[in-house]
C-alpha cells in the first residue's frame, strides 16, 4: 500500500528564518509525482511545489524548495525567509497511477507556526 | 477563468438525513476526484470519476455513499442516512485529459451532522 508519512505534527519558525518540513513515502511505482500543499485556515488546498520522480533536480518555487532523495523515499520542504503568511497546515502528497486509477495519497500534515 | 466550484460551502444535516455535495470542475476538465478530510487528518481519496463513468471507488464506504458525474451538470457526492462520523470536509478536485497529476482543488464543503 502506498503511504505518506509526516513525522512532525507541529513546527515553529521565527519570521525571516528557514524551516524544513519532513516527509517520507512508500510506493512501488517507478513513475510518480510528489507535492507539497498548503492549507490555511480557509481550508483551501494550495499547491506549493511539485516534483517529478524521474527528475533528479530538486524543484524550487521562489522561497520554497525541496530535497528529494529518491532512494531514501524522502521529500522534505524548505521554506526560506519565512513570512507570517506561511503559517498553515502543510501536507505532503504522492500521486500514483495504479490499475487505471489516479489518486493522491496525503500525509497527516504538519502545522507550521511563524513567530513574529 | 473559474476554478473548481463546490456547493454548498457549509451543510448541516441531522442524523438520518441525506447530504448532496456538488462539484463543478474547471472548464476543460473531464476528470473529477473526491477526497474527505476528517478533523486533524490529511485528505483521503474516496472516488475518481470521468464523465458518466466511475473509474475507482475504492476509497468510498460501501454503504450509504455514492457518486456520479453525469454527461451534463456537476459531479454529485451523495451520502444517505448521515451519521455523526460523516462530519468532515469534502474536497473535490479536477484534472484535464493527460494530466491526472495536476489536480486543482475546490474550496471544500464542510458537512456537520447534528
Amino acid at each position: 500500500a502506498q503511504t505518506v508519512t509526516q513525522s512532525q505534527p507541529e513546527m515553529s519558525v521565527q519570521e525571516a528564518e528557514t524551516v524544513t518540513l519532513s516527509c517520507t513515502y512508500d510506493t512501488s511505482e517507478s513513475d510518480y509525482y510528489l507535492f507539497w500543499y498548503k492549507q490555511p485556515p480557509s481550508r483551501q488546498m494550495i499547491l506549493v511545489i511539485r516534483q517529478e520522480a524521474y527528475k533528479q533536480q530538486n524543484a524550487t518555487e521562489n522561497r520554497f524548495s525541496v530535497n528529494f532523495q529518491k532512494a531514501a523515499k524522502s521529500f522534505s520542504l524548505k521554506i526560506s525567509d519565512s513570512q507570517l503568511g506561511d503559517a498553515a497546515m502543510y501536507f505532503c502528497a504522492c500521486h500514483i497511477t495504479q490499475g487505471g486509477s489516479e489518486k493522491l495519497v496525503f500525509g497527516k500534515g504538519t502545522k507550521l507556526t511563524v513567530n513574529p | 477563468n473559474a476554478g473548481v466550484m463546490q456547493n454548498p460551502r457549509h451543510l448541516v444535516r441531522r442524523r438520518g438525513q441525506e447530504a448532496r455535495l456538488r462539484c463543478s470542475p474547471m472548464k476543460g476538465h473531464s476528470h473529477v476526484y473526491w477526497y474527505r478530510q476528517l478533523p486533524e487528518e490529511g485528505l483521503k481519496f474516496m472516488v475518481y470519476l470521468q464523465k458518466e463513468n466511475i473509474i475507482d471507488e475504492s476509497g468510498m464506504p460501501k454503504e450509504r455513499f455514492s457518486a456520479e458525474f453525469p454527461k451534463e451538470g456537476p459531479s454529485i457526492l451523495r451520502i444517505q442516512q448521515v451519521v455523526r462520523g460523516d462530519s468532515a470536509a469534502y474536497f473535490c478536485a479536477s484534472s484535464r485529459d493527460g494530466k491526472p497529476y495536476e489536480q486543482y482543488f475546490g474550496p471544500g464543503t464542510r458537512l456537520t451532522v447534528t
